[in-house]
């Protein structure tokens, strides 16, 4: 149990155009999802926290209207990276907590590679 | 200073080695411990919670000590299939369920 999946798993796209990546638990509700940014040889940075039917908190730093969330079921989480340049080229991996656990885990998607030419 | 910091290695083994791997903290309000391994080009996966009694789960034993804010993780009879990278991820200062991510160690464990 406690599957998430991501698509696409990676994306090649030119610079100016956004890109839409999904997350979604598939045996379980997730009332919160995150989403994270990895860059080669660093590690995964938080950029926003995603909660069903309301706006997602953004980290400091990352722009909320270049990379848009919106977690419109408890099963689905969306981020679109808009007007997209080669300095967004990284690893995206959403992660989603069931909240229904006593300890903090999250269970991960195997993550979306976007490279922007 | 970076809320978790970790030796990024790599660290080269040979298989059938002991190694151990250390971790900081700097928040000492921090809940919740937790290593995880990454394989290459792959998300993270949890590998197992840490408590302050100390937790084995197999080859694995991970410590927590709070008074030095300070995590490890020892692997026993190293396996090739132990080759990954190594998160040491600490709920943040924020509360929650937000997990910050050290830089990992990399470990290679070899023939």
């Amino acid at each position: 149990g406690a599957v998430v999946s991501q698509h696409p798993s990676w994306v090649i796209c030119k610079s100016g155009t956004s890109v839409k990546i999904e997350c979604r638990s598939l045996d379980f509700q997730a009332t919160t999802m995150f989403w994270y940014r990895q860059f080669p040889k660093q590690s995964l940075m938080l950029m926003a926290t995603s909660n069903e039917g309301s706006k997602a908190t953004y980290e400091q730093g990352v722009e909320k209207d270049k990379f848009l969330i919106n977690h419109a079921s408890l099963t689905l989480s969306t981020l679109t990276v808009t007007s997209a340049h080669p300095e967004d080229s990284s690893f995206y991996i959403c992660s989603a907590d069931p909240g229904d656990r006593g300890h903090h885990e999250q269970y991960f998607g195997p993550g979306t590679r976007l490279t922007v030419t | 200073r970076k809320e978790v910091e970790q030796d990024p290695g790599p660290f080269n083994v040979p298989e059938g080695a002991t190694v151990a791997f250390n971790c900081t903290y700097s928040n000492s309000a921090s809940q919740s411990f937790f290593w995880y391994r990454q394989d290459c080009r792959k998300e993270p996966k949890l590998l197992m919670s840490v408590y302050s009694s100390g937790n084995e789960d197999g080859r694995f034993t991970a410590q927590l000590n709070r008074a030095s804010q300070y995590i490890s993780l020892l692997i026993r009879d190293s396996k090739l299939s132990d080759s990954a990278t190594y998160l040491c991820v600490v709920t943040s200062t924020g509360g929650g369920n937000k997990l910050t991510f050290g830089t990992g160690t990399q470990l290679k464990v070899e023939l």
